[in-house]
């Protein structure tokens, strides 16, 4: 039982380019978050799942895409890369979207 | 919107406990976690509390909540050098998917 794993751990991007963040679950959770973390800030929502095919938009959206076509795997699109989406990004899981969620240890982007 | 405050530094000894602080202002919350984050790694869920509640114990953690003040705060007693993390206070209310919000984490520094 993995968890949540995230792929890569690390990337470096330059500016214009496009990458997909992977996180996949073993656990058969219904919801699906994607956080950035920026220093010294606590987390903010991007994009969550409530369940496969079912995406909605979180805090900050803008410059990224999701899908959810499995209930395991919910990837995280850049399309245009910016220096703003330099962060660390962490996938999280949860059974009931109410309780714990569980997150992978995330992937840190910079943008160059 | 939500706001999730917390203090950005706490030191203490080893052996003391320690207390960290948060202030949230969402009236509606139902949930608030309590959440740590270890260097390089994802978070990890410490405890929760639910909004009915005034106080939850979990071997060296004690949470506190005072409703009317919108005060949360973790005790951790007999503080060690494993438990130097920071910390995340995070809130959520019924009905959003659990779209938690979090704070900005107070970093806790155990010394010797």
């Amino acid at each position: 039982n993995a968890g949540v794993t995230q792929t890569p751990k690390f990337r470096i991007l330059k500016i214009g380019q496009s990458m997909t963040l992977q996180c996949a679950q073993d656990m058969n959770h219904n919801y699906m978050y994607w956080y950035r973390q920026d220093p010294g800030m606590g987390l903010k929502l991007i994009y969550y799942s409530v369940g496969a095919g079912i995406t909605d938009k979180g805090e900050v959206p803008n410059g990224y895409n999701v899908s959810r076509s499995t209930t395991e795997d919910f990837p995280l699109r850049l399309e245009l890369a910016a220096p703003s989406q330099t962060s660390v990004y962490f996938c999280a899981s949860s059974p009931t979207g109410r309780t714990e969620a569980f997150f992978g240890q995330g992937t840190r982007l910079t943008v160059v | 919107g939500e706001d999730v405050e917390q203090s950005l530094f706490l030191s203490v000894r080893e052996g003391d406990s320690s207390v960290i602080n948060c202030t949230y202002t969402d009236s509606s919350s139902t949930y608030l976690y309590w959440y740590k984050q270890e260097p390089g790694a994802g978070l990890q869920l410490l405890t929760y509390i639910f909004s009915n509640m005034d106080m939850k114990q979990d071997q060296r953690l004690t949470v506190l909540l005072n409703k009317k003040d919108k005060h949360l705060s973790l005790r951790i007693a007999d503080t060690q050098t494993g438990d130097s993390a920071i910390y995340f206070c995070a809130e959520a209310n019924t009905g959003t998917a659990s779209k938690l919000t979090f704070g900005t984490g107070t970093r806790l520094q155990v010394t010797l």
